[in-house]
């Protein structure tokens, strides 16, 4: 366990409403990532953040922003929300400076009506 | 650019036989390559990780995967199927000594266990 919590686990919401997800972190890690899981896609990356207030775009960041005024949390917002981004969100935190590994969160499922 | 390659989206095993989930990469530069699984409803799980020691890795569960470089594969494999293996295990590389280490995944395979 890594210590990541996502909020909220489910969503509903509707066309053109903005949505924003919370990834919550309890260990201080440096490096946060939000991903997106499609079926036959397999997990691609949106956003990262190397520390506070440093972020940087992923493959398929457009539609999405993210902050990170604080360590522990990293938040994906969906400005204007649409069909196409019905997924499962999933966090990561990043542990080990020469390994590089990641560790998931639970995931957030987002149905955009 | 780094990609990932996993053939065979669905495999179907019966429980005692022998398990084999195929990744092949592309990267450019020595990669780490990274096994995860994921249980339905369930985020992903760290299976095991090649990172330049022994290209023989010896994960969680009885799993293990082989770095060949001339092939430039990392097949995963377990000798004896369980029920609970059936999962979707998804491959993943990124670079070695990346400033960001951003994964790059395959597409997932999902490995049904029939009894």
């Amino acid at each position: 366990d890594a210590g990541i919590t996502q909020s909220p686990r489910h969503k509903v919401t509707e066309t053109g409403t903005p949505v924003t997800l919370r990834c919550h972190q309890t260990e201080n890690h440096r490096y946060m990532y939000w991903y997106r899981q499609d079926p036959g896609h397999g997990l691609r990356l949106i956003h990262y953040s190397y520390g506070v207030k440093d972020t940087d775009k992923g493959e398929v960041s457009d539609g999405y922003s993210v902050s990170r005024s604080k360590t522990e949390d990293f938040l994906l917002t969906l400005e204007s929300a649409t069909s196409s981004q019905t997924s499962v969100y999933f966090c990561a935190i990043r542990i080990g400076q020469t390994q590089e590994t990641q560790y998931f969160g639970p995931g957030t499922r987002l149905l955009v009506l | 650019a780094q990609s990932v390659t996993q053939l065979g989206s669905h495999v179907s095993v019966s429980e005692g036989a022998l398990v084999l989930l195929r990744c092949n990469y592309s990267s450019s530069v020595p990669p780490y390559l990274f096994w995860y699984v994921q249980y339905p409803n369930q985020g992903l799980q760290l299976l095991l990780k090649y990172t330049s020691a022994a290209t023989l890795v010896k994960g969680i569960n009885g799993f293990e995967a082989e770095f060949k470089k001339s092939e430039t594969s990392f097949h995963l494999t377990k000798p004896s199927a369980h029920m609970s293996d059936a999962a979707e295990y998804f491959c993943a590389v990124s670079d070695r000594g990346g400033a960001t280490n951003k994964l790059i995944f395959g597409t997932g395979t999902l490995l049904a266990v029939q009894p």
